[in-house]
C-alpha cells in the first residue's frame, strides 16, 4: 500500500547533538513537507520541497536542515542550534494542487 | 495573512448525536480546503478535500461544506460514535503550488463522544 513512513517513532536527543528524522513516501508525490506540532500551538511549517534538489524554508526553519536528493525521501535534521526541539514532528506529501497525506509522526524529546 | 480559526476548541456530546464542527478563514481566495482527524499521539488522517469550485463533499457519515464567500466550512458528523473521539483539524491551501500551496491549519476541535 502507498503511504508515508516516518522513523523512528520516538527519538531522544542529548544537549548539543544533531539528530535526523526520516521520511519516505511511495506515493510518487512531487511535494513534501515537514511540520512541527506543539500543544496549543497547532501545526507549524518547518521546510517544504516541491521538486528534487530544491527546498524552501517555512515559518520556523531556524535550527533545522533538510535535503531532497530523491523524490521519495525528505529527511529532517534537528541541529544543536534548535534550542527547544522537544515536539511532535510530522512529514507530509502531496501531488500538485491536491490533498496532503501525512505520516504517523516522530516524537522527539531532549534528555 | 490567511488565518484559520476553529470553534469550539473542545466539544463533548452523547453518543448518537449529530454534530457540526466549524472552520473559518480570513481570505476567501482559497484553492482548496481539507479536513483531517488526529488521534492522540498519531499522525493526521485526511477525511475530506473540497476544491474551491465545490460546495460539499461526503464520505460515509461525514459531510463537509464550503462557503468561500463567507469564509466558512463546516464538518457534519451524523450519528456520532465513541470511535469518532479525536481532534479534527481544518486546513486551507491558497494556490496550486509555490509558497501559496502550503496548507494553513486551524488549531483544531477536540471532540469527545460519550457512550
Amino acid at each position: 500500500d502507498g503511504g508515508i513512513t516516518q522513523s523512528p517513532k520516538y527519538l531522544f536527543r542529548k544537549e548539543g547533538q544533531n539528530v535526523t528524522l526520516s521520511c519516505e513516501q511511495n506515493l510518487n508525490h512531487d511535494a513534501m513537507y515537514w511540520y512541527r506540532q506543539d500543544p496549543g500551538q497547532g501545526l507549524r511549517l518547518i521546510y517544504y520541497s516541491q521538486i528534487v534538489n530544491d527546498f524552501q524554508k517555512g515559518d520556523i526553519a531556524e535550527g533545522y536542515s533538510v535535503s531532497r536528493e530523491k523524490k521519495e525521501s525528505f529527511p529532517l535534521t534537528v541541529t544543536s542550534a534548535q534550542k527547544n526541539p522537544t515536539a511532535f514532528y510530522l512529514c507530509a506529501s502531496s501531488p500538485r494542487g491536491r490533498g496532503y497525506t501525512f505520516g504517523s509522526g516522530t516524537r522527539l524529546t531532549v534528555v | 495573512k490567511q488565518e484559520v480559526t476553529q470553534i469550539p476548541a473542545a466539544l463533548s456530546v452523547p453518543e448518537g448525536e449529530n454534530l457540526v464542527l466549524n472552520c473559518s478563514f480570513t481570505d476567501s481566495a482559497i484553492y482548496n480546503l481539507q479536513w483531517f482527524r488526529q488521534d492522540p499521539g498519531k499522525g493526521l488522517t485526511s477525511l475530506l478535500l473540497i476544491q474551491s469550485s465545490q460546495r460539499e463533499q461526503t464520505s460515509g457519515r461525514l459531510n463537509a461544506s464550503l462557503d468561500k464567500s463567507s469564509g466558512r466550512s463546516t464538518l457534519y458528523i451524523a450519528a456520532s460514535q465513541p470511535g469518532d473521539s479525536a481532534t479534527y483539524l481544518c486546513a486551507v491551501r491558497l494556490d496550486y503550488g509555490g509558497s501559496q500551496g502550503n496548507l494553513i491549519f486551524g488549531k483544531g476541535t477536540k471532540l469527545s463522544v460519550k457512550p
